[in-house]
C-alpha cells in the first residue's frame, strides 16, 4: 500500500541552526513530491515540488528537499533557520496510478527557539 | 488572484444533525478537493473531482457524507447525520492540474458535540 511516512512529530532546534525533516514514501508508481507548509492560523501553503529533472528542488525562503529516488526519500532542509519559520511541516505524494492521487503524512512541528 | 474560499470558518452541531460547507475554487482551476484533517494527522483526501466530475471519492464515508460540485465551479461538502468522530479540519483546495500543486483554502473547523 502507498503511504507517507514524516518520521519526526516534532523538531525543536534553536534559531541559526541547521534543520532536516525527514520524508519517506512508498510507492511502485511514479510520484511527484511537494511539501506544504502551515503557519500558525493559517492555511496549507505550497513551499517547493518534484516533479522530474534535477533532483534538488529550492523555494523561496531558504528550504531546499532532495529527491532520492532509490532512498523513496524527500527530506527537506534549511541551512539556517529563523524564528518566522516555526510552523507545521506537510510532505505530499501524488501517485500516478491511472489516475493521480495526494497523500499526506502526517506533519512535523518545527519549533524555532531564540 | 483570490485565493480559496471557504465558509463558514468554524461550525459546533450536535451529533446526529445535519451541516454543510461551502468552496469557491481559485478561478480556472479544473480540480477541486475536499480534506479532512483530525487533530494531529495530515488531511486525509474525501473526494476530488475534474470540473464536476468525480475523480477518486473512495476514502469519502459515502452513507453519511456527500459532495457535489455543480458548474465545475462551486462545491459544496455535506455531512448527514454527523458523528463525533467528525470534528476535524475540512479543507478545500484546487488546482491548475496535477502536478502545479494545490492551493488551500483556511479551512473549516467542525465541533461535534
Amino acid at each position: 500500500a502507498q503511504s507517507v511516512t514524516q518520521l519526526d512529530s516534532q523538531v525543536p532546534v534553536f534559531e541559526e541552526a541547521p534543520v532536516e525533516l525527514r520524508c519517506n514514501y512508498s510507492s511502485s508508481v511514479s510520484v511527484y513530491l511537494f511539501w506544504y507548509v502551515q503557519y500558525p492560523n493559517q492555511g496549507l501553503q505550497l513551499l517547493l515540488k518534484y516533479l522530474s529533472g534535477s533532483t534538488l528542488v529550492e523555494s523561496i525562503n531558504g528550504f531546499e528537499a532532495e529527491f532520492n529516488k532509490s532512498q523513496t526519500s524527500f527530506h527537506l532542509r534549511k541551512p539556517s533557520v529563523h524564528i518566522s519559520d516555526t510552523a507545521e511541516y506537510f510532505c505530499a505524494v501524488t501517485l500516478n496510478t491511472g489516475g493521480f492521487k495526494t497523500i499526506f503524512g502526517a506533519g512535523t512541528r518545527l519549533f524555532v527557539k531564540a | 488572484e483570490a485565493g480559496v474560499a471557504q465558509s463558514p470558518r468554524y461550525k459546533i452541531i450536535e451529533k446526529r444533525q445535519s451541516v454543510a460547507f461551502w468552496c469557491n475554487p481559485i478561478s480556472g482551476h479544473a480540480t477541486l478537493y475536499w480534506y479532512q484533517q483530525i487533530l494531529g494527522q495530515g488531511p486525509k483526501l474525501l473526494i476530488q473531482f475534474q470540473n464536476n466530475g468525480v475523480v477518486d471519492d473512495s476514502q469519502l464515508p459515502k452513507d453519511r457524507f456527500s459532495a457535489e460540485r455543480l458548474k465545475g465551479v462551486d462545491s459544496t461538502l455535506k455531512i448527514q447525520p454527523a458523528k463525533l468522530e467528525d470534528s476535524a479540519v475540512y479543507l478545500c483546495a484546487s488546482s491548475l492540474n496535477t502536478g502545479s500543486g494545490a492551493f488551500f483554502g483556511q479551512g473549516t473547523r467542525l465541533t461535534v458535540v
